[in-house]
């Protein structure tokens, strides 16, 4: 199956910085990535959808100017979390899907905690 | 809004048993359905997808169903394995487009 990448796995950042976290897809294009979270014992809740070359689509709830996501190629999307805080300690899961991709395939996670 | 109930919640079994995991979903106009597999600190892993005009979909021990008219699919892992203990997560997409829809999963212990 298709590969995603996440990048960093693993993140600890102090309150009030912020933090990158890239996600790519390896073999095929992606024209839509989509970014989730999943807080411990929950579901994954799904944050917004980011399509190439167009402004990400947030769920109601979150928020646009703290979670700034770029999705400049078909390859790369980015979700950078801005003046974390504790409260946006999560694990953070990206997803591709794209041309002559039938399935979502999902990044392996990366564990943020703002301390 | 997509609503997704896994049942059971948690599920623990000796080896070698067979189980069946049953996911119902809200809408029922999906255009498929994915069963993943998520370990411990881990993301997601794919198990099957099966299309809406599909009823079944089998990829070794595993085998899917989906009822679209009920809401419904069930996985069924036969022969279970102390490495098939994971979350286990249908993910039937959101009514708007592409996005999935997940439940809390059964978290499956297959003991040997």
């Amino acid at each position: 199956g298709a590969v995603v990448s996440q990048h960093p796995s693993r993140v600890i950042c102090k309150s009030g910085t912020s933090v990158k976290i890239e996600c790519r897809s390896l073999d095929f294009q992606a024209t839509t990535m989509f970014w989730y979270r999943q807080f411990p014992k929950k579901s994954l809740m799904l944050m917004a959808t980011s399509n190439e070359g167009s402004k990400a689509t947030y769920e109601q709830g979150v928020e646009k100017d703290k979670f700034l996501i770029n999705h400049a190629s078909l390859t790369l999307s980015t979700l950078t979390v801005t003046s974390a805080h504790p409260e946006d300690s999560s694990f953070y899961i990206c997803s591709a899907f794209g041309q002559g991709v039938y399935e979502q395939y999902f990044g392996p996670g990366t564990r943020l905690t703002v301390t | 809004k997509q609503e997704v109930t896994q049942i059971p919640a948690a599920l623990s079994v000796p080896e070698g048993e067979n189980l069946v995991l049953n996911c119902s979903f809200t809408d029922s106009a999906i255009y498929n359905l994915q069963w993943f597999r998520q370990d411990p600190g881990k993301g997601l892993t794919s198990l099957l997808l099966i299309q809406s005009s599909q009823r079944e979909q089998t990829s070794g021990r595993l085998n899917a169903s989906l009822d679209k008219s009920s809401g419904r699919s069930t996985l069924y892992i036969a022969a279970s394995q102390p490495g098939d203990s994971a979350t286990y997560l249908c993910a039937p997409p959101s009514n708007s487009g592409y996005a999935l829809n997940f439940g809390k999963g059964t978290s499956l212990l297959v003991t040997p």
